[in-house]
């Protein structure tokens, strides 16, 4: 069945170190991927997709992503973790003119 | 401009009240969604209208009764919720339903609470 699994429930990192989260799709085609993030009784923002094309995409605040077809993957990066970041992310794929979400990652940043 | 709008931010109703809740975009696009989230889990798809018609209703009680009046408005009417139906209703829209133009905005949501 297509779906979007994301591994880690919680990642904790420190102010300015490095992130990636993880995010690895069942789909049988090239899926349309996106990532969202939402603070804490807010909507979601679209950070960037991924349709085709260059497999690194870069986003708002200075995130990035990586499509990997081989590993069925498209990690979200960011080289420096500001505690702003501090949120639930959220990958998802376009299925059946549906998105269908993993199940999120909250990120804790830590001073 | 990506902004999607709704109101009210909150919401308290009693199980046997009717309220309603309401989106609005200005962006063109043609696709809007209501999405249910409750704490911790992703967003559950609850109504996609396309063109200002119903295309998807993904087996919601009838309790939750979509509108869409024109294509930047759209309402989701309220009426002898449960407490269990207390949730982030977020609302998104997408230029179109297929393809890259799936691209969905979504609002700030409203926090609904049913005592």
């Amino acid at each position: 069945a297509q779906s979007v699994t994301q591994p880690d429930i919680h990642i904790t990192v420190s102010e300015g170190a490095s992130l990636e989260l993880r995010c690895n799709y069942s789909y049988g085609a090239t899926p349309y991927l996106f990532w969202y993030v939402q603070s804490p009784g807010q909507g979601l923002q679209l950070l960037l997709k991924y349709f085709s094309g260059d497999t690194l995409v870069q986003g708002i605040k200075g995130f990035e992503a990586e499509f990997k077809r081989s590993q069925s993957s498209f990690n979200l990066r960011k080289p420096s973790v500001h505690w702003s970041d501090a949120a639930e992310y959220f990958c998802a794929m376009e299925y059946g003119n549906k998105l269908v979400f993993g199940a999120g990652t909250i990120l804790r940043v830590k001073s | 401009d990506t902004e999607v709008t709704q109101t009210p931010k909150h919401l308290v109703m009693g199980m046997t009240n009717k309220k309603s809740l309401k989106c609005e975009q200005h962006m063109g696009h043609r696709a809007m969604y209501w999405y249910k989230q409750k704490a911790k889990k992703p967003p559950e798809l609850m109504f996609v209208y396309s063109y200002e018609k119903l295309s998807i209703n993904e087996s919601v009680p009838s309790r939750f009764s979509p509108e869409c009046p024109n294509s930047s408005l759209l309402n989701l009417h309220l009426h002898a919720l449960q407490p269990e139906d207390s949730a982030l209703y977020l609302c998104a829209s997408s230029q179109e339903r297929s393809g890259p133009t799936i691209t969905q905005y979504f609002g700030p949501g409203t926090r609904l609470t049913v005592l």
